[in-house]
């Protein structure tokens, strides 16, 4: 079946270092792919999404290419800020308006 | 714009209750579903709907039920708790199946049962 694996965190960076999540996929087809992030005591927030290959999206400054021949979709940032700490979930989409999750990235910026 | 609500934040349970977990959506989506997240685990798949009087299963639907009688409603009930029902549970709802369809999820209950 469809699956997603994603870096273990957490994630420790400080104020403006890169920032590279990686994610990989297993599925068949060529699904949607997607990034979402959950900040604390909320759920989850869409941050990017990709529907075909070499798609890139992007959004707040973070941005992923969907790369069909690796079968990957990491998420970077070029310079974080602490309000960047959150759980970064990669996702696949399935049928049914239904997704796949990865386990979850903590990311942690300091001052 | 209230998009998802999900009553209540909390709950506790003694094993072998029962409760319904409340999901309701006020932007006339036909696509709701259910997810649990456990520590490590990322979200599962538990239910999901593609419209009224129309359910199926996810990935781990063993102990909860689903009805879904209008399109704003999609409650999770339980009907016999079991500790490894601990969990924070969250709904969500989409427009469409279409990717460009994003879904928008509640804040989630979290359940614990001793």
């Amino acid at each position: 079946g469809d699956s997603v694996t994603q870096m273990e965190g957490p994630v420790t960076l400080s104020e403006e270092a890169f920032l590279t999540i990686n994610c990989t996929y297993t599925a068949t087809g060529y699904p949607s792919l997607f990034w979402y992030v959950q900040y604390p005591g909320e759920g989850l927030q869409l941050l990017l999404k990709a529907t075909k290959a070499d798609d890139k999206g992007s959004n707040k400054g973070f941005e992923a290419t969907y790369r069909k021949e690796t079968t990957s979709f990491h998420l970077e940032k070029g310079s974080v800020q602490v309000s960047d700490s959150a759980v970064y979930f990669c996702a696949l989409g399935g049928g049914y308006s239904t997704l796949t999750f990865g386990k979850g990235t903590m990311l942690l910026v300091s001052p | 714009n209230a998009g998802v609500t999900q009553t209540p934040k909390f709950q506790v349970l003694k094993t072998g209750q029962s409760m319904t977990l409340q999901c309701a959506q006020d932007m006339n989506h036909e696509y709701m579903s259910w997810y649990r997240q456990d520590p490590g685990m990322g979200l599962r798949l538990i239910h999901y709907s593609v419209g009224a009087g129309i359910t199926d299963q996810g990935e781990v639907p063993n102990g909860y039920n689903v009805s879904r009688s209008t399109t704003e409603d999609f409650p999770l009930r339980l009907l016999s708790a079991a500790p490894s029902q601990t969990s924070v549970y969250f709904c969500a709802s989409s427009y469409s199946a279409e990717p460009n369809s994003p879904l928008h999820f509640g804040n989630g209950t979290r359940l614990t049962v001793t």
